[in-house]
């Protein structure tokens, strides 16, 4: 699986939009990038995944490069409850698919 | 999504002794696999639990160390044998059902050794 590179830490005004970005250059076409966070004394929660279109759901956007290689989670409203560690994943879709966490970017929402 | 239920959720356990954990799903899972988070650490993955079969391991995780079991598609136990106070972490299990899908996570179990 190929390896992803986020910044250790990143600050966001409550309210305002969150923009957590992913380096992973060397994605395969076969690779899909997944979001999860973990929030403190939880295991992690899915958020959104993605091949190569934009996605969105009810928790966020994921916005991926034409070239595939980054991405970045969009949270559009950050409240204190989004504080975590999130982690970007890219992951083969095909045979053992086991998920390989690197160290992630832990987000603080100030009020 | 399904849900994944954790037993203990924490526990204090002396040097030297073993500690199973179980870890029970609501639905039938195609892959079950179990992680360990040391204090400020990401997770890191120890085995995949393959029903019927032995786990299979990453590197630097063994079978006499952490024997694992899966007697069918929605439980596994992972026993963390001869505990060490460097054994102290939280363990997650984690499941999977088609390989285009997210895994998703257990709370958790965690462990302190003295």
């Amino acid at each position: 699986d190929a390896k992803t590179t986020q910044p250790p830490s990143m600050d966001c005004a409550e309210g305002r939009a969150a923009n957590l970005p992913c380096n992973h250059s060397t994605i395969s076409g076969n690779e899909y990038v997944y979001w999860y966070r973990q929030i403190h004394s939880q295991g992690p929660q899915y958020i959104i995944h993605g091949l190569k279109n934009n996605e969105t759901n009810e928790m966020a956007s994921l916005i991926i490069t034409e070239d595939r290689k980054s991405s970045t989670l969009i949270l559009p409203h950050a409240t204190l409850r989004d504080t975590a560690v999130y982690y970007c994943i890219v992951r083969v879709a095909s045979g053992g698919f086991k998920t390989i966490f690197g160290a992630g970017t832990r987000l603080f929402v100030k009020a | 999504s399904a849900v994944i239920s954790q037993k203990p959720s924490r526990d204090i356990c002396q040097r030297g002794t073993s500690l199973t954990i179980q870890c029970q799903v609501d639905s039938q899972v195609t892959m079950m696999f179990w992680y360990r988070q040391q204090p400020g650490q990401s997770l890191t993955l120890i085995a995949t639990a393959n029903q019927g079969s032995e786990a299979t391991y990453e590197s630097g995780f063994v079978i006499d160390k952490f024997p694992i079991s899966r007697p069918n598609l929605t439980f596994s136990t992972l026993t963390v044998s001869n505990m060490s106070p460097e054994d102290s972490s939280i363990y997650l299990c984690s499941v999977g059902t088609v390989p285009n899908q997210p895994q998703h996570f257990g709370d958790g179990t965690r462990l302190s050794i003295l």
